[in-house]
């Protein structure tokens, strides 16, 4: 069973397209996040909920949005897609004070 | 604030021989510390971790870290490298209670014949 998987793995889309990634766990984890490697691979968080309340929000363009439905999972819509957003996304997921346990990552690539 | 510095983006050791990769962070507080590593096209896979307990930590694959206070320092090390080592490592700081985790720029280990 994968603890965090994410889906789709791949995303190639136009620019000023709308996309979602969605993201759940199996782990019963309180917190989740999304996580953005560039193509240096430096990882940056971009946000973090728990238990459905969004809790970090590190001044990411309000083109991006996260939904958490339950705090099981945790989704990314982006809007209006422009071509620095490529990257590959991770989501995360946390018991809350220690590691982060990642998903396999969706690399979305706009053209 | 929390941060961390892993020095040398990229490491090449021969199969066989020592691999050291180096992880400094600052930290306001006692932080909690992590190596992870990703395959090519992979997630990222938890190596170990320190939360405060024993100062030398003993990973998976063979790997080790030693916290260090007094150097602010949680090198990871292997005895003897293996081709299937190759790959980038990451070192991350938290102060734990849902804060994020802060994550070094990286290493790219890579193994030699």
């Amino acid at each position: 069973d994968t603890a965090v998987s994410q889906t789709p793995k791949y995303l190639v889309t136009q620019m000023g397209n709308d996309k979602s990634i969605k993201c759940e766990q199996n782990l019963g984890h309180d917190t989740m996040y999304w996580y953005k490697q560039d193509s240096k691979k430096f990882l940056k968080i971009m946000f973090s909920y728990n238990n459905k309340e969004l809790i970090i929000n590190e001044t990411v363009p309000n083109r991006f949005s996260p939904k958490s439905p339950d705090k099981a999972h945790l989704n990314l819509h982006i809007n209006s897609l422009e071509l620095g957003d490529s990257a590959v996304y991770f989501c995360a997921s946390s018991p809350g004070d220690k590691e982060a346990f990642f998903g396999q990552g969706t690399r979305l690539t706009v053209v | 604030a929390q941060s961390v510095t892993q020095l040398g983006s990229h490491v090449s050791v021969s199969e066989g021989a020592l691999v050291l990769l180096r992880c400094n962070y600052s930290s306001s507080v006692p932080p909690y510390l992590f190596w992870y590593v990703q395959y090519p096209n992979q997630g990222l896979q938890l190596l170990l971790k320190y939360t405060s307990a024993a100062t030398l930590v003993k990973g998976i694959n063979g790997f080790e870290a030693e916290f260090k206070k007094s150097e602010t320092s949680f090198h990871l090390t292997k005895p003897s490298a293996h081709m299937s080592d190759a790959a980038e490592y990451f070192c991350a700081v938290t102060t734990g209670g849902g804060n994020k985790l802060t994550f070094g720029t990286g290493t790219q280990l890579k193994v030699e014949l």
